[in-house]
């Protein structure tokens, strides 16, 4: 089965610092995702990305987060300024389409788990 | 706003038992998919079993079966011939909209016990 790829899978800053965290989707994949995890807590939607621009953001995804798709296989995303609340596990996801009318399996990655110190 | 709600944050079961995990979840959309995730301690996520709101019948695959009440917003998975490998996380979650993010509930700790 196809993976979702996505690195590091730990990382460890400094609070204040920024970091990048990587993700390769599925290559015939059109959607892209980041959901985090808080230890112990439920995991949440950050940001869909779509044809090059955000299609959709939650309320976390503030100004400190940015996404980007750099070159044609990877999709990263930007913190900058780090916060010790950023601290959580981050998964990237993919999806061929959006749309909610097929039975379409999104594809999770392993997680990157962020550690803000 | 969608929301999930899993009202059991732990349960356990003896080893070839039978477990039912709840879930509900509101939302005012018509279409719509339900689907289960496990997130072992590796903490992939991984898909369990899905369900389509348009569907009257209950999805199935392998152990894993949920019953799907939709007027009562319900969607709870049963686990059948419980196995220690089966020791996880479960999250519940909601998918309504167009973009295909999902919404999810808080988890249930599922302990299998020899």
């Amino acid at each position: 089965e196809p993976e979702v790829t996505q690195t590091p899978s730990h990382q460890v800053t400094q609070m204040g610092q920024e970091v990048i965290l990587r993700c390769v989707p599925i290559s015939n994949h059109l959607y892209f995702y980041w959901y985090r995890q808080i230890l112990g807590q439920k995991v949440e939607f950050l940001v869909s990305f779509y044809n090059n621009e955000i299609s959709e953001k939650s309320e976390i995804f503030d100004d400190q987060f940015s996404v980007e798709r750099p070159d044609g296989s990877n999709f990263t995303l930007k913190i900058r300024s780090t916060k010790l609340e950023d601290s959580a596990m981050y998964f990237c996801a993919s999806k061929h389409t959006g749309a909610v009318a097929t039975n379409e399996k999104l594809f999770f990655g392993s997680g990157t788990q962020l550690s803000v110190l | 706003a969608q929301t999930v709600t899993q009202s059991q944050p732990e349960m356990s079961v003896q080893e070839a038992e039978t477990v039912t995990l709840s879930c509900t979840y509101d939302t005012s959309e018509s279409n719509y998919y339900l689907f289960w995730y496990k997130q072992p301690p590796s903490r992939q996520m991984i898909l369990v079993i899905r369900q389509e709101a348009y569907k009257q019948q209950n999805a199935t695959e392998n152990r894993f079966s949920v019953n799907f009440q939709k007027a009562a917003k319900s969607f709870s998975l049963k686990i059948s011939d419980s196995q220690l490998g089966d020791t996880a996380m479960y999250f519940c979650a909601y998918n309504g909209g167009s973009q295909g993010n999902l919404i999810f509930g808080k988890g249930t700790k599922l302990s299998v016990k020899p």
